[in-house]
C-alpha cells in the first residue's frame, strides 16, 4: 500500500539559508499535518491543511510558511534559517479532517550548520 | 502537568521480559495512537485505539476511555524493540481538523 512520502530525507544546510520541505499524502487523503521534532523534544504541531486551506496553526515561527497544492501534497518553507531550526520534520495524512487517524511519513531531518 | 503524561521515562529490560509503558492523558477525543521512534530514525505507528484492545505480533496495546490512560505491552521483549515507544492523543482545536499532542516518550533498552 502506498505511505506517506517524504523528500528530501536529509537535508543540510547553512544559516540563513532558505529550505523546502515536501510532504506526498496517501493517494485520496487530503488533509495534512506538520510536525516538529528537536533534537531530545517530542514532536510539536506546527501546520495543517485541509481541501488546500489551512486548517490549524501551532507554534510554526513566521519564517516558515506552508500550502496544499491540488494534489493535495503540502511544502513546508523556512526562511532564514536558523541553528534552532534543526530538527526531524515530519507529516502525517488523514483521510478526512474529522478522522483521529493519521498516517506518518518518514521526516525529513533538517541539520543547519 | 503535560496533557500527555508517560511512564517511565527510561525502561532498560532484558531480552525475553514482559514490557509495560503507560500513558495517561487529560485532554483529546476518544483515541490514542502509540508510535515508534529508532534512534535518529522517523515515526512509525504502531496502533491507534478508541476503545478495548489489540494486537498486532508481540505487541498489545489497550485503552480506558473513561479513565484516560492506555498501556502498551511487549511480551518476549528482543534487542531490535529497543526504541522511544511514545503515546499521542488527537484534540481538536475547534477547527476542522484532529491535531496530535505527543507525550514526552519511553527509550526502551531491551539488553541481549
Amino acid at each position: 500500500a502506498a505511505g506517506v512520502i517524504q523528500s528530501p530525507r536529509h537535508l543540510i544546510k547553512e544559516k540563513r539559508e532558505t529550505a523546502t520541505l515536501k510532504c506526498y499524502p496517501i493517494p485520496r487523503h487530503d488533509t495534512v499535518y506538520w510536525y516538529q521534532q528537536g533534537p531530545g523534544q517530542d514532536p510539536q504541531f506546527l501546520i495543517s491543511f485541509y481541501e488546500k486551506m489551512q486548517s490549524d496553526k501551532g507554534s510554526i515561527p513566521d519564517r516558515f510558511s506552508a500550502q496544499q497544492f491540488s494534489d493535495y501534497h503540502s511544502e513546508l518553507n523556512m526562511s532564514s534559517l536558523e541553528l534552532g531550526d534543526s530538527a526531524l520534520y515530519f507529516c502525517a495524512s488523514s483521510p478526512r479532517p474529522q478522522s483521529n487517524e493519521q498516517f506518518f511519513g518518514p521526516g525529513t531531518r533538517l541539520t543547519v550548520l | 502537568k503535560n496533557e500527555v503524561e508517560q511512564s517511565p521515562q527510561n525502561l532498560t529490560a532484558q531480552e525475553g521480559e514482559f514490557i509495560t509503558i503507560n500513558c495517561s492523558y487529560s485532554v483529546g477525543i476518544s483515541a490514542l495512537h502509540w508510535l515508534q521512534q529508532h534512534p535518529g530514525g522517523g515515526i512509525v505507528s504502531l496502533f491507534m485505539l478508541s476503545s478495548g484492545k489489540k494486537k498486532h505480533g508481540r505487541l498489545i496495546a489497550t485503552i480506558n476511555i473513561q479513565e484516560k490512560h492506555s498501556s502498551l505491552h511487549i511480551t518476549a521483549s528482543h534487542p531490535r524493540d529497543s526504541a522511544v515507544y511514545i503515546c499521542a492523543v488527537p484534540r481538536s482545536s475547534g477547527g476542522s481538523n484532529y491535531k496530535l499532542t505527543f507525550g514526552k516518550g519511553t527509550l526502551l533498552t531491551v539488553n541481549p
